[in-house]
């Protein structure tokens, strides 16, 4: 089945700086790529998300890059403030819309990355 | 924020004693998740609903159950709490399968003893 993992675990930047957070995934079937945020305290947000017809991208400070081949990809968060400190999670599916499915599709989360941002 | 909230937020238990967690939902939202969330694993699936009265397992389903009897609301079940089920429980909710945005729910903090 699906395995994804996630690396760094922890990570800390200076205000300012960027944070670059990367996932792989071993299912070559996979073709949707969501970002979670988790405040301490609260349930994960979603921040962004890709889908395998697209490269990369974009929503302000931050951008998701895919590469199908290499089963990788990654989170950039650029400018970072200390609001961006948070666990961030990366997932992979086999997505599917509309139409019911009558066996189960898998979202696989990874283990999550504790970014903190130093002012 | 999405309209979801669980029920109870916190709960200690002892082994071997039955517990049902509540989500309920205001946003009509056809399918609804439940996860739990432990160091070092992320968020793993348990069960989840794509509409009422129907339900799958997911990655973690053994030693829970679920039942949806109305749109609103997904109930998780454990027959029998061992200390294994130690956990953060997550609900979540979407419009569509699993490839539309997840809504995610405050959260329970289960303790089992």
């Amino acid at each position: 089945g699906e395995n994804v993992e996630q690396h760094p675990s922890t990570l800390s930047v200076q205000e300012g700086d960027s944070a670059v957070i990367k996932c792989t995934y071993s299912d070559s079937a996979s073709n949707y790529f969501p970002w979670y945020k988790q405040e301490l305290g609260k349930g994960p947000q979603l921040i962004i998300d890709i889908r395998s017809n697209v490269g990369e991208k974009k929503d302000q400070r931050i951008a998701v890059t895919l590469n199908k081949t290499a089963k990788h990809f990654s989170l950039h968060i650029t400018e970072t403030q200390p609001e961006d400190s948070a666990v961030y999670f990366c997932a992979a599916s086999e997505g599917w819309e509309g139409i019911i499915k009558t066996s189960y599709d898998k979202v696989i989360f990874g283990p999550g990355t504790s970014l903190s941002v130093i002012p | 924020d999405a309209g979801i909230t669980q029920s109870p937020r916190h709960k200690v238990t002892e082994t071997g004693t039955p517990v049902t967690l509540r989500c309920h939902q205001t946003e009509n939202h056809r399918y609804m998740y439940w996860y739990r969330q432990d160091p070092g694993h992320g968020l793993r699936l348990i069960h989840y609903s794509y509409g009422v009265k129907d339900t799958d397992k997911g990655e973690v389903s053994d030693g829970y159950s679920v039942s949806r009897s109305k749109t609103e609301d997904f109930l998780l079940t454990l027959e029998s709490a061992t200390s294994s089920q130690t956990s953060v429980y997550f609900c979540a909710i979407s419009e569509g399968g699993m490839s539309y945005e997840q809504y995610f729910g405050p959260g329970t903090r289960l303790t089992v003893t």
